[in-house]
Formats: structure tokens, C-alpha cells, sequence
């Protein structure tokens, strides 16, 4: 099964309006961590925010919020007065705390255009 | 933020030929640095974990003795493409883990993008 599911190919959002990134996942270890990198054209990896499976609380970073609920399993990106730089992929991971190994396991990400 | 230096950016070579890339952490020590490859329009796909001092572990499918890693201090690693042919034209991209607590962000190089000939 796979273990991160994005099923958004594409979003498009106006400049300025808020847009939500979908993000599932699967996994059988109590203890894990979520992400979210965005991808410019330019190909890095950008680290946005992160959610721990025992935060009680939602991670935020100024424009960035992650709706995090344990019992779907899922970790939506919300980003908040969408900008044109936003433009990009957008990656969900995770990372099982048990294999003790801290790879990430990716999305197939989303590809995210915003419209002046 | 930690910076992770990739490099290079991109490389053209030709088919037989094998190419080296670079991963280094500028301001931190990375206990584990791990590469990634992505062909077009999908998903980061993990090839390898490398701890300093130690052998690479490769994931599955993924051949050891074409993809070369070696991990030979806390701030470098690299990836060594052996006798590259063009089935291995992809982008590249390594992750350093910071040492210490507090680590559970991975950062990322900027990329290598491979086309062999």
C-alpha cells in the first residue's frame, strides 16, 4: 500500500485565496513525523512545515498550517492569501519513527498554479 | 536555515562514462545523508542511506555496485554513477539529517540533473 497518497495531479487557486493540499497516509508505527517541501521549477527541496504524530496541536509557519487528523490519517497543507510565488510542487512525506532509519517517504505531490 | 551544497547543478556525459556528485552540509554535521532520484513529473524515489563511516544501504532494486556512495566525513557524501548509460538520465537530489536533537527536518540539496548521451 502506499504509504503517502496525494490525489491532487493539480490545483489552481486565485492570488490572494486560501487552497488546501490533500495528504493520506498509512502507516502502522505509532510514533512518526509528517512534512511538507515545496518544489520550484528549479528542482530543490524546499522544507515548509512538519507535524509530529503526538503534537496535540496543529503545526503553523506564518502562511503555512497543517490540518493534521490522526483518526483519517490525513495531513492537508493549507496555504493562506495564496501568492504568485507559490507556484510550484507541493510534496507530502513521512517518516516512521521506528525503523530508526528517518527516511522520507514521498507523494506523488501536486502540482500548484496561482492565478493573478 | 541549514544549507545543503549540491553539485553540480547539471551534468551531460556520455554513455559509459561515470559521473560524481557532490553532497555537502555547509553548517551542520549530518549523521545521515540519503539520495534521492526523480524522473520527470513524479515523486522522489529514496535510493539510499548513507551513515558516516559506514556502508551505504541501498534500497531495493536499486544496484550498489552502479550507484556508488560514499559517506566520508560528517558534512560530505557522494554519489558516484558507474559506467552511466542513458536509462540513468535523472534528477538527483541528496538529504542531509542534522546531528543532535531536534532533528527531524531533513534539508535538501538543490539537485543534480543527469543526462547521459
Amino acid at each position: 500500500a502506499q504509504k503517502i497518497t496525494q490525489t491532487q495531479p493539480g490545483m489552481f487557486v486565485q492570488e490572494k485565496e486560501a487552497v488546501t493540499l490533500d495528504c493520506t497516509y498509512d502507516t502502522s508505527d505509532p510514533s512518526y513525523g509528517l512534512f511538507w517541501y515545496k518544489q520550484p521549477s528549479s528542482g530543490e527541496m524546499i522544507f515548509l512545515i512538519y507535524q509530529g504524530s503526538y503534537d496535540q496541536q496543529n503545526a503553523t509557519e506564518g502562511r503555512y498550517s497543517l490540518n493534521f487528523q490522526k483518526a483519517r490519517k490525513s495531513a492537508n497543507l493549507v496555504i493562506s492569501a495564496s501568492q504568485l510565488g507559490d507556484s510550484a510542487m507541493y510534496f507530502c512525506a513521512m517518516r516512521e519513527d521506528q525503523t530508526g532509519a528517518n527516511n522520507l517517504f514521498f507523494g506523488t505531490g501536486t502540482r500548484l498554479t496561482v492565478i493573478p | 536555515g541549514a544549507v545543503v551544497s549540491q553539485h553540480p547543478s547539471w551534468v551531460i556525459c556520455k554513455s559509459g562514462t561515470s559521473v560524481k556528485i557532490e553532497c555537502r552540509s555547509l553548517d551542520f554535521q549530518a549523521t545521515t545523508m540519503f539520495w534521492y532520484r526523480q524522473f520527470p513529473k513524479q515523486s522522489l524515489m529514496l535510493m539510499a542511506t548513507s551513515n558516516e563511516g559506514s556502508k551505504a544501504t541501498y534500497e531495493q532494486g536499486v544496484e550498489k555496485d552502479k550507484f556508488l556512495i560514499n559517506h566520508a566525513s560528517l558534512t560530505l557524501s557522494t554519489l558516484t554513477v558507474t559506467s552511466a548509460h542513458p536509462e540513468d538520465s535523472s534528477f538527483y537530489i541528496c538529504s542531509a539529517r542534522p546531528r543532535g536533537p531536534y532533528n527531524e527536518k531533513l534539508f535538501f540539496g538543490s539537485g543534480t540533473q543527469l543526462s547521459v548521451l
